[in-house]
């Protein structure tokens, strides 16, 4: 298996503008996961899928962000607008039930937004 | 080496001496306990797992701690070797398949 899949591996974005990250979860999984890690806050769950439908997006940081799971093959994480402080390194991770919760995560995306 | 987890989150250690990485969890009620590791510019690595109804759990050169009375779990890395250098985080279930993660600790092995 090639593992979680993510895209892009670099963004660089202007503030006002909208940004997409997408996620291939390892097939077979039927939980995918959105973190955010910075310095200062550490790894943040934003949001999680189980079987394609939103279960906990307390984590998302306001109306800005939205996260999407149309199939069990894809989901994308939206900032819209994006703005400075939103630069991060977001991770998608992928899990299945029965097997723990050893989590397998992405390579990642890194945002920067000038 | 030991490292205070949260208060103290950097570790240097010799190679071939064994590291003590420390965590505190927050949930009494968590049922799960993980340990990641993090190398640089890659997501977090699973390494070991422990079931809050054990106290030790042995893998191949690391062995997980918890004490559940003061809420501890530490992660010891036998003969460090240079591949060992990364971030560390310990991360507890708090629901479902939902899991809290601690800020990390840097471990760094001196040749």
């Amino acid at each position: 298996d090639a593992g979680v899949i993510q895209s892009p591996r670099h963004e660089v974005t202007e503030m006002g503008q909208e940004v997409t990250l997408r996620c291939k979860p390892i097939s077979g999984h039927d939980y995918l996961f959105w973190y955010r890690q910075t310095m200062m806050r550490g790894l943040e769950l934003l949001i999680y899928f189980n079987n394609n439908v939103p279960i906990d997006d307390s984590g998302m940081p306001e109306d800005r962000f939205s996260a999407k799971m149309p199939n069990a093959s894809f989901s994308t994480l939206k900032i819209q607008p994006s703005e400075p402080r939103d630069s991060a390194v977001y991770f998608c991770a992928s899990t299945r039930r029965g097997q723990g919760y050893g989590y397998t995560f992405g390579s990642g995306t890194r945002l920067t937004v000038v | 080496g030991e490292s205070v987890g949260l208060h103290l989150p950097t570790l240097s250690v010799q190679e071939g001496d064994n590291s003590i990485i420390n965590c505190a969890y927050s949930n009494s009620a968590s049922d799960y306990f993980i340990w990641y590791k993090q190398e640089s510019g890659k997501g977090p690595q699973f390494i070991i797992d422990i079931r809050s109804n054990m106290d030790k759990r042995q893998g191949q050169r690391v062995t997980v701690l918890l004490n559940k009375t003061v809420k501890h779990l530490s992660l010891q890395i036998a003969a460090t070797q240079p591949g060992d250098s990364a971030v560390y985080f310990c991360a507890e279930n708090m629901n479902d398949y939902k899991l809290s993660f601690g800020a990390g600790t840097t471990v760094t092995v001196r040749a």
